[in-house]
């Protein structure tokens, strides 16, 4: 039983660049979620998913940012235009459909804006 | 609004030593999730325990137990005879009882348990 998995694991791009990021949640489980985490600071919402549909976007989500679920699977999370204070720490999360269950992370993509 | 407080942010004990994780919540729901998750050095995040806001019984798995108090709006973790393993970030989070279950996190916990 395979976990969430993001890949890269580790980006640096310079200011102004755009990135795309990758999640692959476990097979099973149909909400898919997009946080951010910054140094110090808890993880932020930034995007849910029903299956392929986007429900919610977060305010943090501005019209740089993007994110996809093609055909309920993976997920890409993109970043165009890219600013130094882009740099933190993006997590993925999935879990199944119903009321009691906890998200289950991935091990995050780590960005660097020089 | 929802909201998680952890004052705590920085908490150092030595080995053995017991050690107790504060969590503070406000939510208008009457219907809600509160969740532990660890953060070890590596980053990613660890499931620990899931309450429900109708179970206030308290729960043991191990040396982690937690109490949960509607009353005071809490949801503490304790860990007993800490073990240098346990170093990490904890954070507590809490969910709204329907639509998306998106979390609001806490700033986090930073433990240190010294051999």
């Amino acid at each position: 039983d395979t976990g969430v998995s993001q890949d890269p694991r580790h980006k640096i791009t310079k200011r102004g660049q755009n990135v795309t990021f990758r999640c692959d949640p476990i097979s099973e489980h149909n909400r898919l979620y997009w946080y951010r985490q910054t140094l110090g600071q808890g993880p932020e919402f930034l995007t849910y998913f029903q299956n392929e549909a986007q429900l919610e976007k977060s305010r943090l989500l501005s019209d740089r940012f993007s994110a996809e679920r093609p055909k309920g699977s993976f997920s890409t999370l993109e970043i165009q235009r890219t600013e130094q204070g882009d740099s933190a720490m993006y997590l993925c999360a999935s879990r199944p459909t119903g009321s009691s269950y906890e998200q289950y992370f991935g091990p995050g993509t780590r960005l660097t804006v020089t | 609004a929802q909201k998680v407080t952890q004052a705590q942010t920085e908490i150092s004990v030595v080995e053995k030593e017991d050690v107790t994780l504060d969590c503070v919540y406000e939510t208008r729901d009457t219907t809600y999730y509160l969740f532990w998750y660890k953060q070890p050095p590596s980053g990613e995040l660890v499931f620990l325990i899931r309450r429900n806001s109708f179970d206030e019984q308290n729960e043991i798995s191990g040396r982690y137990s937690w109490n949960f108090q509607k009353s005071t709006s809490s949801f503490n973790f304790t860990i007993t005879a800490s073990q240098v393993v346990d170093s990490a970030v904890y954070f507590c989070a809490l969910s709204e009882g329907s639509g998306t279950y998106k979390y609001i996190f806490g700033t986090g916990t930073r433990l240190k348990v010294l051999a």
